[in-house]
């Protein structure tokens, strides 16, 4: 399976900030995802990454909140833009084994908004 | 219905005893499903999928799907502490692209 890093693992950050999280894979993969867990709760798509064209946003996630790039098929960034306490969340970088269709994560990263 | 339903639990066994955890599925998911173990402040973990109606054997652990009443299972033979965690049951949707998890199940192994 891909490894994947994460990073920042954890930050806290204040209110109307922003975050960027990054993902790198140690192989070109084709799917990238970025899922959100809110405490307690299960995983939650954002987003498709796509490597050169626009991110392909779920129902409830927009551009202007998530911006993601993919500018190659290694690497990928989520932005958590103009944050608020609802903000705060796990964040899973993940991608899809092409071959089998299994889907690995990144080790996350905790997000808490003051 | 939402896609993939899961027993949310908690659960909790003796140490040794066989831990059952329920999935059923809606028809918006494929035929490939997944099982996670999530520890607590960790991401998840692949630890079985499992393509085909019956039975898949992995060590301690056993999946099972019954496509004709969609539903998907895992056991944990001889439980150990170290199984306490919560488990994520996964599909793939229709289209490829999307998984489909299920809210999880809190497993708790009483040494």
């Amino acid at each position: 399976s891909a490894v994947i890093s994460q990073k920042p693992s954890r930050d806290i950050c204040q209110r109307g900030t922003s975050l960027t999280i990054q993902c790198q894979v140690d192989s070109q993969v084709t799917m990238m995802f970025w899922y959100r867990q809110q405490p307690g709760q299960s995983l939650t798509l954002i987003a498709t990454a796509n490597q050169g064209s626009e991110a392909t946003y779920e129902s409830g996630f927009v551009i202007d909140k998530f911006p993601i790039s993919r500018p190659n098929l290694t690497f990928s960034t989520l932005t958590v833009s103009n944050m608020s306490p609802e903000d705060s969340s796990i964040y899973l970088c993940s991608v899809r084994d092409g071959y089998n269709e299994k889907l690995f994560f990144g080790s996350g990263t905790q997000l808490s908004v003051l | 219905q939402k896609e993939v339903e899961q027993n949310s639990g908690p659960l909790s066994v003796p140490e040794g005893a066989i831990a059952s955890l329920n999935c059923t599925y809606s028809d918006r998911v494929s035929q490939s499903f997944f099982w996670y173990r999530q520890y607590s402040g960790k991401s998840p973990e692949l630890i079985m999928s499992i393509y085909s109606n019956g039975d898949k054997e992995d060590g301690r652990f056993t999946a099972q799907l019954n496509k004709a009443s969609q539903y998907v299972s895992l056991l944990i033979r001889d439980s150990q502490p170290s199984d306490s965690a919560t488990y994520l049951c996964a599909g793939g949707s229709n289209t490829g692209n999307q998984f489909y998890f299920g809210t999880g199940t809190s497993l708790t192994v009483i040494p």
